[in-house]
C-alpha cells in the first residue's frame, strides 16, 4: 500500500535554481493538495487540486506553480527558489475536498 | 481568516493521561480532526468527530467537542513513550484549516 508517494525526500537550492517536487496517489482520489509546514505555523495550503486539469490557489501560492496532467500525479514547482521557501512540502490526497486527507513523507527543502 | 489555536507544548510521564486542547473559530465547520506527525514522517489521520457529536471513544483516545464554546479536546489515556509526536487539530468547512501542531513528549 503505497499510499501518497512524494519525491524527493531532501533538496538543497541556491538561489533562483528551479526545481518541481513530485506527488502520486494510488488511492483514485479526486482531491489532492500541496502544504508547506514551517516551525509554529502548522501547515499552510499552498495549492488545491478538485481533479485533473484543475488547480485552484490556497493560502501562499506566489513563487509556486502547480500541474494536475493526471488523477495520480500532481506537482509543485518553484521557478526561482528563494530562502523563504526553505520549509517541508506535504502532498496530500482525499476523495473530496476537506475530507480526512492522506499525507506524503515530506520533502524538506533548504534554499541557500 | 478563521484560525485553529493549540499550545505548542505539553509533557507528561509515561502511565498518565495527555489532554491536547485545540480551539477553532469557523462556526460552520463539518468534521473536526486530530492527526499526528511522528519525526521525519507525514501527518497520519488519527482520529475524527462529526460537528454534531459530543464525544467520541477509540480505545486510548477519546475526542470532546463543545461546540458552543468552539473548543475540542484530545485525551490520550496510559501515554506510552510511543504517543511522542506532534499532534494537530484541523476543521474542515471547505477546505482543511490546520493548528501549528502541540509537540506531546512523554517521559519515562
Amino acid at each position: 500500500n503505497a499510499g501518497v508517494t512524494q519525491t524527493p525526500k531532501f533538496q538543497v537550492l541556491k538561489t533562483g535554481q528551479s526545481m518541481t517536487l513530485q506527488c502520486a496517489q494510488d488511492m483514485n482520489h479526486n482531491s489532492m493538495y500541496w502544504y508547506r509546514q514551517d516551525p509554529g505555523m502548522g501547515l499552510r495550503l499552498i495549492y488545491y487540486s478538485a481533479s485533473e486539469g484543475t488547480t485552484d490557489k490556497g493560502e501562499v501560492p506566489n513563487g509556486y506553480n502547480v500541474s494536475r496532467l493526471n488523477k495520480r500525479e500532481f506537482s509543485l514547482r518553484l521557478e526561482s527558489a528563494a530562502p523563504s521557501q526553505t520549509s517541508v512540502y506535504f502532498c496530500a490526497s482525499s476523495e473530496t475536498r476537506g475530507a480526512a486527507a492522506f499525507f506524503g513523507q515530506g520533502t524538506r527543502l533548504t534554499v541557500v | 481568516g478563521e484560525d485553529v489555536e493549540q499550545s505548542l507544548f505539553l509533557s507528561v510521564r509515561e502511565g498518565d493521561s495527555s489532554v491536547i486542547n485545540c480551539t477553532y473559530t469557523d462556526s460552520s465547520s463539518t468534521y473536526l480532526y486530530w492527526y499526528k506527525q511522528e519525526p521525519g514522517a507525514g501527518l497520519q489521520l488519527l482520529t475524527y468527530i462529526f460537528s454534531n457529536m459530543d464525544m467520541k471513544q477509540d480505545q486510548r483516545l477519546t475526542v470532546l467537542l463543545n461546540k458552543k464554546d468552539k473548543h475540542l479536546s484530545l485525551r490520550i489515556a496510559d501515554t506510552q513513550t510511543g504517543d511522542s509526536a506532534i499532534y494537530f487539530c484541523a476543521e474542515k468547512d471547505n477546505d482543511m484549516r490546520f493548528g501549528a501542531g502541540t509537540r506531546l513528549t512523554v517521559k519515562p
